[in-house]
């Protein structure tokens, strides 16, 4: 079974901290993504990974870093944190593609992240 | 751009009945197709999915329908049952690439 972890359920933290979301998978996936999930908004994709050290910006990239220093692991940085970036954030692997057969991602279980 | 679209934010159903629920894709580039489920606290799991060279698939209660010419497929839930209550998103890709496009969510709520 496909287990995506991430560091924290819930995290409260005050505009201007820089604050850390972590995320783990044990699949070796390849891929691995940050998402966040707003109403009204559905999933909207902030960085992804495909290989260790990569990155490649997805739709709203502004305000956040990324860090993938070994494959199963892939962080979530925010600079200076700002009230609009009150947000769940969602963390997702899937393996490398084309693939001989079709592949989802898989979702860790979300930190609803609450900045003051 | 929103390239996928999810034009009901929300539905209510009654138990036993079926849930139909929705999604708009703009570009025709997109050959997989997938639906999530979420519930509250969770990440999205997966339900089902699509290839382009199909027009439907079933799972159980699930199946999902693909209409290519018009860029739209659908979930169909029968019978809808309370537990099935959730956000319900829509993803599309296309099977050489890497990125996942996701519609805005519809929030089916199964009423007993």
């Amino acid at each position: 079974d496909v287990k995506v972890t991430q560091s924290s359920r819930y995290l409260v933290k005050r505009t201007g901290e820089k604050v850390f979301l972590e995320c783990v998978q044990d699949m070796d996936h390849e891929n691995m993504f940050w998402y966040r999930q707003d109403p009204g908004l559905g999933l909207r994709l902030i960085y992804f990974s495909y290989d260790v050290k990569m990155k490649e910006k997805g739709d709203i990239p502004e305000g956040y870093s990324v860090s993938r220093e070994k494959k199963e692991r892939f962080s979530l940085i925010l600079e200076s944190a700002s009230t609009n970036q009150t947000s769940m954030y969602l963390c997702a692997s899937s393996p490398y593609r084309p693939l001989p057969k079709q592949e989802t991602q898989y979702f860790g279980p979300g930190t609803r992240l609450l900045v003051l | 751009d929103q390239q996928v679209k999810q034009n009901s934010p929300s539905l209510s159903v009654q138990e036993g009945r079926i849930s139909i629920l929705n999604c708009d894709y703009t570009n025709s580039m997109f050959d997989y197709f997938l639906w999530y489920k979420k519930y509250p606290a969770e990440g999205p799991t997966f339900l089902i999915s699509i290839s382009s060279i199909k027009d439907k698939n079933e799972d159980g209660r699930f199946t999902v329908f693909l209409n290519k010419s018009a860029k739209h497929l659908s979930l169909h839930i029968v019978p809808s049952q309370p537990g099935d209550s959730a956000v319900y998103f829509c993803a599309a890709s296309q099977i050489t690439g890497n990125q996942f496009y996701f519609g805005t969510g519809t929030s089916l709520t199964v009423i007993p």
